[in-house]
């Protein structure tokens, strides 16, 4: 069974400063990975997905994140944090451990204030 | 092009009554899966559909079910609702079977009061 444990249910930062959240996944086969994040009374949107290509992975607004499959993270960074990035953030992982499940499993979501 | 379009957006309803949730996906998407956002439990599975299939069903009682069109429009039906389905209903589309991410919709509130 998959698992996904995001650490610090809520982080917050200084406009302009680096953004980390961390997230810890739990898969007996290989994973896929994502990050969503949701603003306030709205969906999730993709910010980017690893799919066993390239460890870093880049996505929109300028977050990465890199897959460490020894630590079984992958952690989303940002180097300068916006205002216009708080909000929440969920990480996820997809796999065939269940047969043909492809269901996305979330962790609980971290909420990213940013201080101006 | 238009995104993943859930409707309405809120909904009140009672006890005991049902309500039905509609999707539609993003043109040519044919995988539509919908999952449930509660405080306490986070964001879960309810089931998937592709192809006017279900593939894959969360560990909800039978209460929820939903149904897939051939156009891929899907709904989702609760009945004999309570109070701990208040909820955010998410759909999401991908354009098949398989880890190529999806695209969430807004999302539905349902309170049952």
């Amino acid at each position: 069974a998959q698992s996904v444990t995001q650490l610090g249910s809520h982080v917050s930062v200084s406009e302009g400063a680096l953004v980390l959240l961390r997230c810890n996944y739990s898969s007996s086969v290989p994973p896929y990975l994502f990050w969503y994040v949701q603003y306030p009374n709205q969906g999730l949107q993709l910010l980017l997905k690893y799919t066993s290509a390239a460890t870093l992975v880049k996505g929109i607004n300028g977050f990465e994140a890199e897959f460490k499959k020894s630590e079984t993270s992958f952690h989303l960074t940002k180097p300068s944090a916006h205002m216009s990035d708080a909000a929440e953030y969920f990480c996820a992982v997809s796999d065939l451990s269940g047969g043909s499940n492809y269901k996305l499993t979330f962790g609980k979501g971290t909420l990213l204030t940013v201080n101006p | 092009k238009a995104g993943v379009t859930q409707t309405p957006r809120y909904l009140i309803k009672t006890r005991g009554q049902q309500v039905t949730l509609s999707c539609s996906p993003i043109s040519g998407h044919r995988s539509v899966s919908w999952y449930q956002q509660t405080p306490g439990q986070g964001l879960q599975f309810l089931f998937e559909y592709f192809s006017e299939t279900q593939r894959n069903k969360g560990n909800f009682p039978g209460r929820f079910s939903g149904r897939q069109f051939s156009n891929s429009r899907s709904e989702m039906n609760v009945s004999t609702l309570e109070l701990g389905d208040s909820a955010l209903y998410l759909c999401a589309s991908s354009l098949r079977l398989g880890n190529y991410g999806y695209t969430f919709g807004s999302g539905t509130r349902l309170t049952v009061v």
